[in-house]
This record gives C-alpha cells, sequence and structure tokens, in this order.
C-alpha cells in the first residue's frame, strides 16, 4: 500500500508568478484535501475534493484553486504569488468513509522571494 | 478566530515519566477530536481520536481525555520514550459539511533521556 506522496518536495518562486503542487492519493483513497502550513502554526484548510468535484473550502481566495482526477490524483494552483504564501503545503487523503483518518503527505515548501 | 488552542508551545519530559499535552477548542459544534504526531519533514500522522460523546479513548501508551464542559482535551503519554519527540497537533472536526479539521498550533514534546 503506497502512501501519500507530492512533488515537489521544495519550491522557490517569486512575486507574482503561479505554482502547481502535485498529490498523489493513497491506494484507494477518494477524498483529497490540501491545507497550508505556516511557520509555527497549525495546519489550515484550504480545500477537499471529492470525486473530482470541490466539496469544501477554507478563508482562502480564489487565486487558490485545484484539481481531482480520475486515478485520485490532485494538484494545487496558486496564482499571483504573494509573500505571505510561503508556507509548507501539505495533501492528505481518505477513504470517504474513514473521516477520521487523514493521511497526509510529506509536503511541499514553498518560498516566495 | 482561533477555535483550537495549545497553549503550551513546548514541553520537556523524562523519560519514562507521564507527558500530558492540552488543547483547548471554543467550537462547541465538533464532533470529534484527533491528535497527530509531527516528525521534522515528515506529514502528520494520526495518533488517537474521541468522538464528542466519549470522555476517554485508550489506545496503548496514549489516551485522550476530552471533557465538553471545560471545553478541554489532554493526551496523556505513558510511559514517555524518546521516539515520542516530536510535534503535536490537536485537531477538531465535524460529522458534515466538508468534514475539514481545524488544528491547533501544536506542541513540542521533547523525551529527555
Amino acid at each position: 500500500e503506497t502512501g501519500v506522496t507530492q512533488s515537489p518536495t521544495h519550491l522557490i518562486k517569486t512575486r507574482g508568478q503561479q505554482v502547481t503542487l502535485r498529490c498523489s492519493s493513497q491506494s484507494g483513497h477518494n477524498t483529497v484535501s490540501w491545507y497550508q502550513q505556516a511557520l509555527g502554526q497549525g495546519p489550515q484548510f484550504i480545500f477537499q475534493y471529492y470525486r473530482e468535484e470541490e466539496n469544501g473550502r477554507g478563508n482562502f481566495p480564489p487565486r487558490f484553486s485545484g484539481l481531482q482526477f480520475p486515478n485520485y490524483s490532485s494538484e494545487l494552483n496558486v496564482n499571483a504569488l504573494e509573500l505571505d504564501d510561503s508556507a509548507l503545503y501539505l495533501c492528505a487523503s481518505r477513504d470517504q468513509g474513514g473521516r477520521e483518518k487523514l493521511f497526509f503527505g510529506s509536503g511541499t515548501q514553498l518560498s516566495v522571494l | 478566530d482561533q477555535q483550537v488552542k495549545q497553549n503550551s508551545p513546548s514541553l520537556s519530559v523524562q523519560e519514562g515519566r507521564i507527558s500530558i499535552l492540552n488543547c483547548d477548542y471554543t467550537n462547541s459544534m465538533f464532533d470529534y477530536f484527533l491528535w497527530y504526531k509531527k516528525y521534522p519533514a515528515e506529514g502528520p500522522t494520526f495518533l488517537i481520536s474521541i468522538s464528542s460523546i466519549k470522555d476517554k479513548n485508550e489506545d496503548g501508551r496514549f489516551t485522550v481525555f476530552l471533557n465538553k464542559s471545560a471545553k478541554h482535551l489532554s493526551l496523556h503519554i505513558v510511559p514517555s520514550q524518546p521516539g515520542d519527540s516530536a510535534v503535536y497537533f490537536c485537531a477538531g472536526g465535524r460529522n458534515f459539511g466538508n468534514e475539514k479539521l481545524t488544528f491547533g498550533t501544536g506542541t513540542r514534546l521533547t523525551i529527555i533521556p
């Protein structure tokens, strides 16, 4: 059973650029969610996808968008990057019936200069 | 609006002793709570959960206590081991809606050999 994998592990961008982060869900998991963890903070919910549809969103602006593909892999896209977008971005997956256990990837560390 | 709070950023405990990590919440609508553990350069891993209708859940060395009237939960680890050194996050979740998790800011636990 493979776990949740994320790529890339580290990324450096400049303000105003766009970035795409990728995630492969754990085998058999049809729900994926993305979290942003700023330095010294806990993870904050960005959005969740189930069966390729967004079914929940946190307090993040529309320049944060996502996709889920038929194989349950997922992308997080951020447009017009701002300095405050610098954070660890975590992808998590679960089976629809297993609400309690989120399985997290190791994250992508994004630095915006 | 910090719905889940972990007021102790760090805690040091002697090996073999009990570690007690605390968490307070303000949202009385949470249906369940979870504890996650995070090592550096890894994603959070699920540790233990508790339903809001319970006051205690135990799994090996880990016990979570919930006091709904005080809106407080705690994680007890006994006996503490060096491998328990990590950052611990508590989180609250709801059964319906987008099922997002709301995390606290974390407590760094250091076990002293």
